[in-house]
């Protein structure tokens, strides 16, 4: 597509209930990173795909976050059991491919409210 | 882990004025330096990107400079105007990682 598309763009879930967003990325990016924005935070990395592999899981902040990346496309963040604290804006973002020279293009974000 | 430092945290400045805030980072091992401008309610938008000590680039009334030997790049927009009201985000590159953004300078224009 012509951007980073992301869905929901909001979403407003129970304690304890799983989430799901999701993020489609510019056609032929083959990097795609999503990061989260907690309120008066600034941006906080989460976790970087190449292709369908994710080398870098290290900004996961708990065994209940997990993502997944297919066809080197559509890419899904879930968190389990979510918690107040996951309350943020998600964005994503792909560049063309990964390394620190590619600009990105991000997504217009999934703002969580856990209530 | 870097450590990127944004100046001001804030800043309000006059429609037709000029202003300037800083990215602090560490100088060892640079990679690149990106800026994203950051609207509310929409996404950040990639303003440039920096690789090499002593660039310059240029986009419109908006400019930055890089000194990856002291660890600094400014960005400069020359005569503000409302439109210009956002957050702006620098970020630094490790290599093949995710970017490391600093809390960014929240600008405001006023008329």
């Amino acid at each position: 597509g012509a951007g980073v598309s992301q869905s929901p763009s909001n979403k407003v879930t129970e304690k304890g209930k799983d989430v799901e967003l999701r993020c489609d990325p510019i056609s032929g990016h083959t990097a795609l990173y999503w990061y989260r924005q907690r309120l008066g935070q600034g941006l906080e990395f989460l976790i970087y795909f190449q292709g369908n592999s994710a080398p870098d899981k290290s900004g996961l902040p708990s065994d209940r976050f997990s993502a997944e990346r297919t066809g080197e496309s559509v890419s899904t963040l879930t968190i389990q059991r979510t918690q107040q604290e996951d309350s943020a804006v998600y964005l994503c973002a792909s560049s063309l491919m990964a390394g620190a020279g590619y600009g990105y293009t991000f997504g217009s974000g999934t703002r969580l409210t856990v209530v | 882990i870097l450590n990127v430092e944004q100046s001001p945290q804030s800043l309000h400045v006059q429609e037709g004025d000029s202003t300037n805030f800083t990215c602090s980072f560490p100088s060892s091992n640079f990679y690149a330096l990106h800026w994203y401008r950051w609207e509310t309610a929409k996404s950040p938008e990639a303003l440039f990107v920096m690789t090499l000590n002593g660039d310059e680039k240029k986009k419109g009334r908006i400019s930055a400079t890089l000194n990856t030997k002291e660890g600094y790049s400014y960005l400069y927009i020359k005569g503000s105007q409302p439109e210009d009201s956002a957050t702006y985000l620098c970020s630094l590159g490790g290599g093949a990682d995710g970017l490391t953004f600093g809390k960014g300078t929240h600008l405001i224009i006023q008329p």
